[in-house]
């Protein structure tokens, strides 16, 4: 157990929606980080918050937004969704910025039909 | 794009050491090198890292070459649930330089 949690653990939509994904970061850890894993991409990065604050943009698409509370928790918010966008969704955390190991949850499973 | 170059699949004897080669010949002077595992579709699980010696923890060594250029991650005695796809990644640190980024990684078959 790696100690971060994602819910929900799977998720079926339909294409056109809006879903929220959650992610409560490792006791402590300041920094947040949204990956997608597709079958034909890998593991990509998506996004980075630090203590509330946008620290890093990768490959986030603009229906995508993220943000992340001041209780550390983060959420990650698909809209306008397409069957493209099934994937897992992984969640990480670690301490102060790029000088901790980045732990990762268990991911949320995405199914848009 | 990733930084590190790693052969796209191994096989190991269960029982054996398992030996993981990784490329990064660009390394810059402030990166480390870390190895993740992921099993099936479960979350990346963090292995080991590494600057310029060598490291050991419950898990694995990781032995990195005195020019930093490449690397090595070596699992002492491999069972059946260590088959999964390992990755080797540069990281540096402080803002867009701390994050992982992923390349396609190795898959290692441990084998009864």
């Amino acid at each position: 157990d790696s100690g971060v949690t994602q819910t929900p653990k799977h998720l079926i939509t339909a294409t056109g929606q809006r879903v929220t994904l959650r992610c409560s970061p490792r006791s402590g850890d300041l920094s947040v980080y949204w990956y997608q894993q597709s079958l034909d991409q890998g593991l990509q990065f998506l996004i980075q918050y630090y203590n509330g604050e946008e620290r890093a943009k990768g490959n986030i698409l603009e229906r995508f937004s993220a943000q992340q509370f001041p209780d550390l928790h983060s959420e990650l918010n698909l809209s306008s969704l397409e069957l493209g966008d099934s994937a897992l969704y992984f969640c990480a955390s670690s301490g102060a910025t790029g000088r901790n190991t980045i732990y990762f949850g268990e991911g949320s499973w995405l199914t848009v039909v | 794009d990733a930084k590190t170059t790693q052969p796209t699949s191994m096989d190991c004897a269960e029982g054996r050491a398992a030996n993981l080669p990784c490329n990064h010949s660009t390394i810059s002077g402030n990166e480390y090198v870390y190895w993740y595992r992921q099993i099936h579709s479960q979350g990346p699980q963090y292995i080991i890292h590494g600057l310029k010696n060598n490291e050991t923890n419950e898990m694995a060594s990781l032995i990195i070459t005195e020019d930093r250029k490449s690397s090595t991650l070596i699992l002492p005695h491999a069972t059946l649930r260590d088959t999964a796809v390992y990755y080797c990644i540069v990281k540096g640190y402080g803002g867009s330089q701390g994050n992982l980024i992923f390349g396609k990684g190795t898959k290692l078959s441990v084998k009864p």
